[in-house]
C-alpha cells in the first residue's frame, strides 16, 4: 500500500530537549516536504527536498532542521523546542517535477512543547 | 508572496443539498490546483485536481471549477453526506511542486 509514515503520531516534550520526527515514503517520491498545521493558519510549509541531499527552506523553517540523506526517508529535527513549536506537523510526497500529481500526506504528529 | 485564500471559514448544509466552496488564489503563474479533504484527527487526502489548461474537472459527486480571469476556484459536491462533514482545503502550485494552501473551510453537514 501507498503510504508516508510519521512517527511519533503524539509527543509531548519540554523546552530545549532536541527531538526528531521522521517521515518514510514507500512510492519512490523524489519530493517530499514537511507542513506545520494551526488554526486558522492552514498548512504552512517548513522544508522541502526536492531529492536526495537537496534541501531548502519553505515559508516558516526556523528553529527545524531537516536532512535527506535516503530517497524514502526525511526526517524533521528540532534541535532546542520551543513552546511556539506547538502544532500539528505533516510529512507529504510527491513525483517529481513537471509531473502534475497529487501530494500524499502522512497521518500527522501532534507536538506539545512545555 | 504567494498566497491561497478562502472567502468562507465555515460551511453549514442540509444533507443532501449540494456544497460549493471557494477559494481565491494570488499567484498567477499557479499552474496545477488540487482539493484536499481533511478529517479528524488525519491526514490531507486528495480529492480533485486541475490543470490550469481546463477551466472544470469532474469527479464522482464533486466537481472544480478554475476561473483564471479573477484567480478563483471552488469545489462543488453534489448530494452532501453526513461523510463529507470535514475540513477543506484548496492548494496551488507551480510546475506541480511546492504547493501552497490556504487556511481550510470547515463544511458541517446538517441532519
Amino acid at each position: 500500500e501507498a503510504q508516508v509514515t510519521q512517527n511519533p503520531r503524539y509527543l509531548i516534550t519540554v523546552t530545549g530537549k532536541k527531538l526528531t520526527v521522521t517521515c518514510s515514503q514507500n512510492m519512490n517520491h523524489e519530493y517530499m516536504s514537511w507542513y506545520r498545521q494551526d488554526p486558522g493558519l492552514g498548512l504552512r510549509q517548513i522544508y522541502y527536498s526536492m531529492n536526495v541531499e537537496v534541501t531548502d527552506k519553505g515559508d516558516v523553517p526556523e528553529g527545524y532542521k531537516v536532512s535527506r540523506k535516503e530517497k524514502r526517508n526525511f526526517p524533521l529535527i528540532l534541535e532546542s523546542p520551543s513552546p511556539n513549536q506547538t502544532s500539528l506537523y505533516f510529512c507529504a510526497s510527491s513525483t517529481r517535477q513537471g509531473i502534475y500529481t497529487e501530494a500524499f500526506f502522512g497521518q500527522g504528529t501532534r507536538l506539545t512543547v512545555v | 508572496g504567494e498566497s491561497v485564500g478562502l472567502h468562507l471559514p465555515t460551511l453549514s448544509v442540509q444533507e443532501g443539498d449540494n456544497s460549493i466552496i471557494n477559494c481565491a488564489y494570488s499567484n498567477s503563474a499557479s499552474d496545477y490546483f488540487i482539493w484536499y479533504k481533511q478529517e479528524s484527527g488525519k491526514g490531507p487526502q486528495f480529492i480533485i485536481d486541475i490543470r490550469s489548461n481546463m477551466d472544470k474537472r469532474q469527479g464522482q459527486r464533486v466537481t472544480v471549477l478554475l476561473n483564471k480571469t479573477v484567480k478563483h476556484l471552488s469545489l462543488q459536491i453534489a448530494a452532501t453526506q453526513p461523510g463529507d462533514s470535514a475540513v477543506y482545503f484548496c492548494a496551488e502550485s507551480f510546475y506541480g511542486q511546492n504547493f501552497v494552501f490556504g487556511p481550510g473551510t470547515r463544511l458541517s453537514v446538517l441532519p
